[in-house]
């Protein structure tokens, strides 16, 4: 079974300060993508960052850093720098063949 | 500007009453996908096209029919609403080939009474 999970319903995080936002998938497939997508109060879904099974170095865009291993099956997103417009929600997804997967989320609230 | 577009953004409707969501990129992606958004569940995706002519069931096909006649649309038909389908829905798309990053629509809110 595919299955994607994020065990944090909320987290809490003082602005400058660094997050982990945990998550862990399972899939037999050698081949798949894992993502995390921010949805702000808004509800638009933002494309925050990738990284292949076949990667071999961690991806990072900007303040955002995916903490990939693969032999845990987990790909942890690192904000740093936390700043007050992160507040919102944040989803991890896996793609494979044809079909994606997501989490449960994680809130993050960032406090000033 | 690149974007999918969908229509509409909010829908308040009666048990049974046919309904259609539209979707449309300007992207020339292949592929594109629905999902539902419900509260401790995160998205879940109903169905995709990888191309036009061609769609398969995702997680929870179930109440739900699509048809991919042109590229670039992607329409969700509910054809007798319920309840339990009161959902934000969400269209992707993206290229075909390898697993790479999708492009979301803002969401329709639905509510079936």
């Amino acid at each position: 079974a595919q299955k994607i999970t994020q065990t944090q319903p909320g987290m809490f995080v003082q602005e400058k300060e660094a997050v982990t936002l945990d998550c862990t998938y399972d899939t037999s497939d050698p081949s798949y993508g894992l993502f995390w997508y921010k949805q702000p109060s808004s509800g638009e879904m933002i494309f925050l960052i990738y990284q292949g099974s076949y990667d071999q170095q961690n991806a990072t865009e900007g303040r955002y850093s995916l903490n990939f291993q693969k032999a845990r099956k987990s790909a942890n997103l690192v904000i740093s720098a936390s700043q007050l417009g992160d507040s919102a929600m944040y989803f991890c997804a896996m793609g494979t063949g044809n079909q994606f997967y997501f989490g449960t989320g994680t809130s993050l609230t960032v406090i000033p | 500007e690149a974007q999918v577009t969908q229509n509409p953004r909010y829908l308040i409707t009666v048990t049974g009453k046919k309904l259609t969501v539209t979707c449309s990129q300007n992207m020339n992606h292949e592929y594109m996908s629905w999902y539902r958004q419900d509260p401790g569940l995160g998205l879940r995706q109903i169905y995709y096209s990888m191309n036009v002519e061609v769609t398969d069931k995702g997680d929870v096909p179930e109440g739900y029919k699509v048809s991919r006649k042109e590229k670039r649309n992607f329409p969700l038909i509910l054809e007798s609403p319920s309840p339990n389908q009161t959902s934000l829905y969400f269209c992707a798309s993206k290229l075909a080939g390898g697993v790479n990053e999708q492009f979301f629509g803002p969401g329709t809110r639905l509510t079936v009474l």
